[in-house]
């Protein structure tokens, strides 16, 4: 079956770094987002993985490594507002999008 | 960068009725849009795919005669909830992908929140 692990919930402090890791056992890969999501709000795009390696965007930074089935979201000088879930979605061989359970983040001041 | 709209944002309805939400790409053309459903705490539950001028895809466990879905255009998904119950509330999000855009990054509308009484 298709599987995507990732943490259910994390603590971190403001200003600090938190990584939210993510792996993942799917037929076929073609490509790994992260999304974030406030509560009653709709998911938010952050990254797209589709080769191994780093991607920064800002304080945002997503990690790759096929070989490992594993990604990894990287947030650094945490802010309040960065309080929300973190989704974690592969596109297997099909093209389909695989949903983690996604991970609750909470940040404390 | 691709918006996608949903109306309406919220909505409450009697037991045994029925309700449409829309879904709109409002700057692009979206062949195939997505239905999602979450509740509290949980995360998303892909409901159904749909292709413009085609049948929805299903997920297995989503009765299609209850939740009826019409992509009748690039640009406009409906997902209409039949004899809502109780049970039925729940957020429901749509997403859009851009095939011009050439990835898979799929583009959620604001969601619509059902409440059944």
């Amino acid at each position: 079956g298709q599987n995507i692990d990732q943490p259910t919930e994390m603590t971190a402090t403001e200003g600090a770094i938190v990584q939210i890791n993510c792996t993942y056992q799917t037929s076929g890969f073609n490509g790994l987002f992260w999304y974030q999501q406030h509560a009653g709000e709709a998911p938010t795009f952050l990254s797209y993985n589709v080769l191994d390696g780093l991607e920064e965007k800002g304080r945002f930074s997503s990690f790759l490594s096929r070989s490992k089935g594993y990604s990894y979201l990287l947030l650094k000088e945490l802010q309040m507002k960065d309080s929300a879930s973190y989704l974690c979605a592969v596109i297997d061989s099909n093209y389909q999008l695989i949903w983690g359970a996604g991970t609750k983040l909470i940040i404390k001041p | 960068g691709a918006v996608v709209s949903q109306h309406p944002s919220r909505v409450i309805c009697k037991s045994g009725t029925s309700v449409k939400i829309e879904c709109r790409s409002l700057d692009f053309q979206a062949t195939t849009m997505f239905w999602y459903r979450q509740f509290p705490k949980q995360s998303l539950m892909l409901m159904a795919t749909s292709n413009e001028g085609s049948k929805a895809t299903y997920e297995q466990g989503v009765e299609k005669d209850k939740f009826l879905i019409n992509h009748a255009s690039l640009t406009l998904s409906t997902l209409t909830v039949t004899s809502a119950h109780p049970e039925d509330s729940s957020f429901y999000i749509c997403s859009a992908r851009d095939p011009g855009q050439g990835d898979y990054e799929q583009y959620f509308g604001p969601g619509t929140r059902l409440t059944v009484t």
